[in-house]
C-alpha cells in the first residue's frame, strides 16, 4: 500500500511570501490531518478533515493559514503571508476512520522562513 | 484539556542497556494511548498502541502498559540497539491526537 505523499520536501521562503503544501493520503482514508511540528516540540494539530468537510480547525491561525480538501482526496495547506515563527515541519496524516486507528504520516515538508 | 507529559531528554544509553521513557497523561475518559517513533529525516511511525486500561502494546521489542491508576504509559525495552536511536513521542487520542514533546534517544555502540 502506498503511503501518504507530501510535496515539496523542503521549502525556503522569505517572510511575507506565500507558500503551499500538498498532501495525497492513502487511498480510501476518509480522515486527513495537517500537523505543525516546530523543532524540538511534538506535532500540533492544525486542521482535521473528514472526507471534504472540516471537523476541527480550532488551532489553525486563520488569519494566515488556509486549507482545503477538494473531492475528499488530496489536500493543500497554504500560508499567506509567512512569518519567521512558521518555520517548522508540516506533516500530513490520514486514517481510515476515527482516532483509535493508527495514523499514517507522510515524511513532511520542512519550511524555513528567512 | 488533554495533555501528555514525557520525561525530558535527551537520553543516551549504551547498546544492550535497558530503556524506560516515562509518559503520563491528563484526559477525560479513557483515551487510546500511542507511542510514535521518528527516525532522523523521516516521518512519524506508529510504534505501538493500547486502547484500554491494563492493555499492553508491544512491537519490535518495545512494550508499554496502559496504567489507569497512575495515568501512565511508560515505554520500555530490555536491550536497546544503535538502530533504536530516534525521537519517541507519546500520544493520546482524545478529541484530537495530542502529542508529548518527544524524547531524543541516542544509543552508542
Amino acid at each position: 500500500e502506498a503511503g501518504v505523499a507530501q510535496s515539496p520536501r523542503y521549502k525556503i521562503i522569505e517572510k511575507r511570501q506565500s507558500v503551499a503544501f500538498w498532501c495525497n493520503p492513502i487511498s480510501g482514508h476518509a480522515t486527513l490531518y495537517w500537523y505543525q511540528q516546530i523543532l524540538g516540540q511534538g506535532p500540533k494539530l492544525l486542521i482535521q478533515f473528514q472526507n471534504n468537510g472540516v471537523v476541527d480547525d480550532s488551532q489553525l491561525p486563520k488569519d494566515r493559514f488556509s486549507a482545503e480538501r477538494l473531492k475528499g482526496v488530496d489536500s493543500t495547506l497554504k500560508i499567506q503571508p509567512a512569518k519567521l515563527e512558521d518555520s517548522a515541519v508540516y506533516l500530513c496524516a490520514s486514517t481510515p476512520g476515527g482516532f483509535d486507528y493508527g495514523y499514517t504520516f507522510g515524511s513532511g515538508t520542512r519550511l524555513t522562513v528567512v | 484539556g488533554d495533555s501528555v507529559t514525557q520525561m525530558e531528554g535527551p537520553v543516551t544509553l549504551s547498546e544492550e542497556a535497558f530503556l524506560t521513557i516515562n509518559c503520563t497523561y491528563t484526559a477525560t475518559g479513557y483515551p487510546s494511548l500511542f507511542w510514535y517513533v521518528q527516525y532522523p529525516g523521516e516521518g512519524l511511525q506508529l510504534l505501538l498502541k493500547a486502547t484500554k486500561a491494563d492493555d499492553k502494546g508491544s512491537n519490535k521489542g518495545f512494550e508499554a502498559t496502559y496504567r489507569k491508576e497512575t495515568t501512565s504509559f511508560h515505554l520500555e525495552k530490555g536491550s536497546v540497539q544503535v538502530s533504536d536511536s530516534a525521537v519517541y513521542f507519546c500520544a493520546l487520542a482524545g478529541s484530537r491526537l495530542t502529542f508529548g514533546e518527544g524524547t531524543q534517544l541516542t544509543v552508542n555502540p
